[in-house]
């Protein structure tokens, strides 16, 4: 079993559409979840983290933790063309090394 | 202004070169990694370092090395290439504690021919 699982899509969504990106993971014991957008070619960068149980927003962003189903979801409201890429979950350990899903494509569709 | 760096960005080299990627960050952390990742695929962990003179193979076998003597700059090496080496080298570093987030370069793209 991997330590985090992602449905790889590629996940299509018409331009202004909710795109929602869904992430699990085995360690009870992590306690620091993170999505990172990855346009192609290019390295990850950082969107949300989340620490707690519930939701935490920014801007078009949203994050929800649930650590008793040990899921993560990341939102994106208002979807623009700009937001395709592919979107990693990424789990930090109790030793403090993270792990990584093997990332959803989203596609926004003008 | 604090950041991570990645040299050299491309690199194509011939079959049995030794090669050195460079990582060096600025923002003090203490752990550094190493990803390779093939394209549209998913990051594989291939060293780690926690602090100086500290380093550790990750879950990929890989037949690089790695050195940490100084916090700011965690070198990759590989001492004979080979086009499966061919891939996108990830260099990305992390303060201590347990909710800080990894900040990555902007990556090295190795082409062996």
């Amino acid at each position: 079993q991997k330590e985090v699982e992602q449905n790889s899509g590629p996940l299509s969504v018409p331009e202004g559409a909710i795109a929602s990106l869904n992430c699990t993971y085995s360690d009870r014991g992590s306690q620091s979840f993170f999505w990172y957008r990855q346009y192609s070619g290019k390295s990850p960068e950082l969107i949300m983290s989340i620490y707690s149980n519930g939701d935490k927003e920014d801007g078009r962003f949203t994050a929800q933790l649930n650590k008793a189903s040990q899921y993560v979801s990341l939102l994106i409201r208002d979807s623009q063309p700009s937001d395709s890429a592919t979107y990693l979950c990424a789990v930090k350990a109790p030793g403090n090394q993270f792990y990584f899903g093997t990332g959803t494509s989203l596609t926004v569709i003008p | 202004e604090a950041d991570i760096y990645q040299t050299p960005r491309y690199l194509v080299i011939g079959t049995g070169k030794k090669i050195t990627l460079e990582c060096s960050q600025t923002m003090g952390h203490d752990k550094m990694y190493w990803y390779q990742q093939d394209p549209g695929m998913e990051l594989h962990l291939i060293h780690y370092s926690y602090g100086v003179n500290s380093t550790e193979k990750g879950d990929l076998s890989s037949e690089s090395t790695v050195s940490r003597i100084r916090t700011e700059h965690f070198p990759l090496t590989l001492e004979s290439a080979r086009p499966s080496h061919t891939s996108q080298y990830l260099c990305a570093s992390s303060d201590h504690g347990q909710v800080t987030e990894a900040f990555f370069g902007q990556g090295t793209r190795l082409t062996v021919v």
